[in-house]
């Protein structure tokens, strides 16, 4: 049962441009949704994170899109550059069971 | 400094082994999470802990074990009842002032 659902599965972007990679949950009982970064043979690290009251939060070059009724969100990175291309996880927190659910994942390549 | 220190980093196995991964946190976190993480699968959860003494089933649990007689220590067993083992392993634990899971820098498993 996949609960976090995160496309695509890669990404190629060239330098410059804009990354975008999309989530979809079920569970309402979700309530904090961060992204994480990973790169090869490293364990993820925390990007960026939101709660469910905004609908939008920007650090630096990510930014991250909610949106509550659709049940989805999002990871844009604006100007990408070579040092982004990684794999990223989007998850989800469930506060009752206190565990994070994370998507499939995405592997994403910066062409320079 | 503080952090999640897994090991051994590469670890290979004859089949029918039972072989304990460590995982060791000085970030004075209560909850402590192993995942497994296979390619375009992304990390589903082993098993968990929110507390000393106490731990809950995640999502694919079967033939592994855990223990948490510390609240540093939350090792890992892979039993030979693991039909597929060979995997990267990932170590974490929670903080719930930042609300944040911090991650080790994993464990490779090859089964030979």
């Amino acid at each position: 049962q996949q609960q976090v659902k995160q496309s695509p599965q890669s990404l190629i972007v060239q330098k410059g441009g804009i990354s975008i990679i999309n989530c979809a949950y079920e569970n309402t009982a979700f309530d904090y949704f961060p992204w994480y970064q990973q790169f090869p043979g490293k364990g993820p690290a925390l990007l960026i994170a939101i709660r469910p009251d905004v609908s939008e939060k920007k650090e630096g070059r990510f930014t991250i899109s909610f949106n509550k009724s659709a049940k989805q969100f999002s990871l844009h990175i604006m100007d990408s550059q070579p040092g982004d291309s990684a794999t990223y996880f989007c998850a989800a927190f469930d506060q009752g069971a206190q565990k994070l659910v994370f998507g499939q994942g995405t592997r994403l390549t910066i062409n320079p | 400094d503080g952090g999640i220190t897994q090991s051994p980093k590469y670890l290979f196995r004859k089949e029918g082994q039972n072989v304990t991964l460590s995982c060791e946190q000085n970030l004075n976190h209560d909850a402590m999470y192993w995942y497994r993480q296979d390619p375009g699968q992304g990390l589903r959860l082993i098993y968990y802990s929110q507390i000393v003494n106490d731990f809950q089933k995640g999502d694919i649990a079967e033939g592994y074990s855990v223990s948490r007689e510390k609240k540093e220590s939350f090792p890992l067993t892979v039993t030979s009842a693991q039909k597929n083992p060979t995997a990267f392993y990932l170590c974490a634990s929670f903080s719930d002032r930042v609300g944040e899971l911090f991650f080790g820098e994993g464990s490779r498993l090859t089964v030979l």
